[in-house]
């Protein structure tokens, strides 16, 4: 398969606990996208990285949230001390810088469930 | 700031039975504007990107339009299969990281 993928697609953890999401885009997309969308709602811009670097982060994105892409391939998005308003699914995605059709793809989604 | 609004919310129709599903937008300035389905619990599947007032594109049952304020996804002759939610998003020329911004979606469901 050759699409982004996530991982997990599902995780239920207490209020309090820490999460860690993972996300491999499609293979050379230098550009990467984490988005979130809850129950009847579109997605939300949560942050972006072009290459290794974040570039723009929204203010959806408290302190309790850090993404990160170290070598410039997969990502990770990291969230502390979760809230029950934390529950959503977390969508990443991904483009390549310039590409014809300027397309961006998404990921499965990783569903949390915070009770 | 940028915004879209889809209409209806939900839409049900017998199979067969054509329609139109609305996206209005405001932009600064339009790099672009994306049709996505998405089936429950999945991920948003790419479907059509349109750039200019009066561009049409197609693909199989689906065609989407855009004026200058808003995009049309028809839909002629529909099956079960096309039961799903459609996103419609803008990119806006002045965005540096070129994100999406997402209307709330319309939910479609195709009755046999």
């Amino acid at each position: 398969d050759t699409g982004v993928s996530q991982d997990p697609r599902h995780k239920i953890t207490k209020r309090g606990q820490n999460v860690t999401f993972r996300c491999d885009p499609i293979s050379e997309h230098n550009r990467l996208y984490w988005y979130r969308q809850t129950l009847g709602q579109g997605p939300e811009f949560l942050t972006y990285f072009q290459n290794e670097a974040q570039l723009e982060k929204s203010r959806l994105l408290s302190d309790r949230f850090s993404a990160e892409r170290p070598k410039g391939s997969f990502s990770t998005l990291e969230i502390q001390r979760t809230e029950q308003g934390d529950s959503a699914m977390y969508l990443c995605a991904s483009r390549q810088q310039g590409a014809l059709g300027n397309t961006i793809y998404f990921g499965e989604g990783s569903w949390l469930t915070v009770v | 700031e940028d915004q879209v609004t889809q209409s209806p919310e939900a839409l049900r129709l017998q199979e067969g039975e054509s329609s139109s599903l609305n996206c209005s937008y405001t932009v600064s300035g339009l790099r672009g504007l994306f049709w996505y389905r998405q089936d429950p619990g999945k991920g948003p599947e790419f479907l059509f990107t349109l750039y200019s007032a009066g561009e049409e594109k197609e693909k199989e049952r689906l065609k989407a339009t855009l004026t200058k304020k808003e995009s049309f996804l028809h839909i002629t002759a529909p099956k079960p299969e096309d039961s799903a939610t459609y996103l419609c998003a803008v990119q806006a020329e002045d965005q540096g990281a070129q994100k999406l911004v997402f209307g709330q979606g319309t939910r479609l469901t195709i009755n046999p």
